[in-house]
């Protein structure tokens, strides 16, 4: 199979404050990973596309200087929320695509909330 | 701009019977994805569906692809207790997997005994 492992899965903060997640993949390596936020009882949105080695695409409606995308290595994404709102308490799943497999591999999920 | 609809959105029914969840997409897409979700769990992927006329089964489930039609179905047999689930289909638009999934808004399925 294929594994993708989020950090932290629940993080609770202050407002104003910045929380960094993190999403691996372990037993594969994605030049392309996504980032996706769920709220309650609703599906899941695109927020960005994010490329290993390269700035990352960004949806429609996804302001990119408060969500900090980074794709340092083929193995490991991660997502800054800066200066979090209440508002942007939810939930944020990563998936990679593993190549030869035509399928996305999600992430367990990072449940924010935002005091 | 592309849509994806499920319905039902919410379907309560017994254990042992059948029935079919549909997803209609707007526009010419390669690949179909259905997901099953748990309440506070991530995505568990179902099935790929990649072609015109694809189908696939696993267990109780059999999923079912007509891009002519721009319709997948979902289809749960006899159903159990444990298949209780939110189910997403997704749609992917590049056939390469460079584009991330738009997904439906999700079918709220309880299975009562």
């Amino acid at each position: 199979g294929a594994v993708v492992s989020q950090h932290p899965s629940r993080v609770i903060c202050k407002s104003g404050t910045s929380v960094k997640i993190e999403c691996r993949s372990l037993d594969f390596q994605a030049t392309t990973m996504f980032w996706y936020r769920q709220f309650p009882k609703q599906s899941l949105m695109l927020m960005a596309t994010s490329n290993e080695g390269s700035k990352a695409t960004y949806e429609q409606g996804v302001e990119k200087d408060k969500f900090l995308i980074n794709h340092a290595s083929l193995t490991l994404s991660t997502l800054t929320v800066t200066s979090a709102h209440p508002e942007d308490s939810s939930f944020y799943i990563c998936s990679a695509e593993k190549g030869g497999t035509d399928t996305q591999y999600f992430g367990p999920g990072t449940r924010l909330t935002v005091l | 701009e592309l849509k994806v609809e499920q319905n039902p959105l919410f379907l309560s029914m017994q254990e042992g019977k059948n029935y079919t969840i549909y997803c209609n997409y707007s526009t010419t897409s390669d690949r179909l994805y259905w997901y099953r979700q748990d309440p506070g769990k991530s995505l568990e992927s179902l099935f790929v569906l990649l072609s015109n006329g694809a189908v696939k089964q696993e267990g109780r489930l059999m999923a079912s692809l007509d891009t002519k039609a721009r319709l997948s179905t979902l289809h749960i047999t006899a159903a159990v207790h444990d298949l209780s689930a939110t189910y997403f289909c997704a749609v992917d638009l590049s056939g390469g997997g460079a584009d991330g999934l738009t997904f439906g808004k999700g079918t709220h399925l309880i299975i009562q005994p």
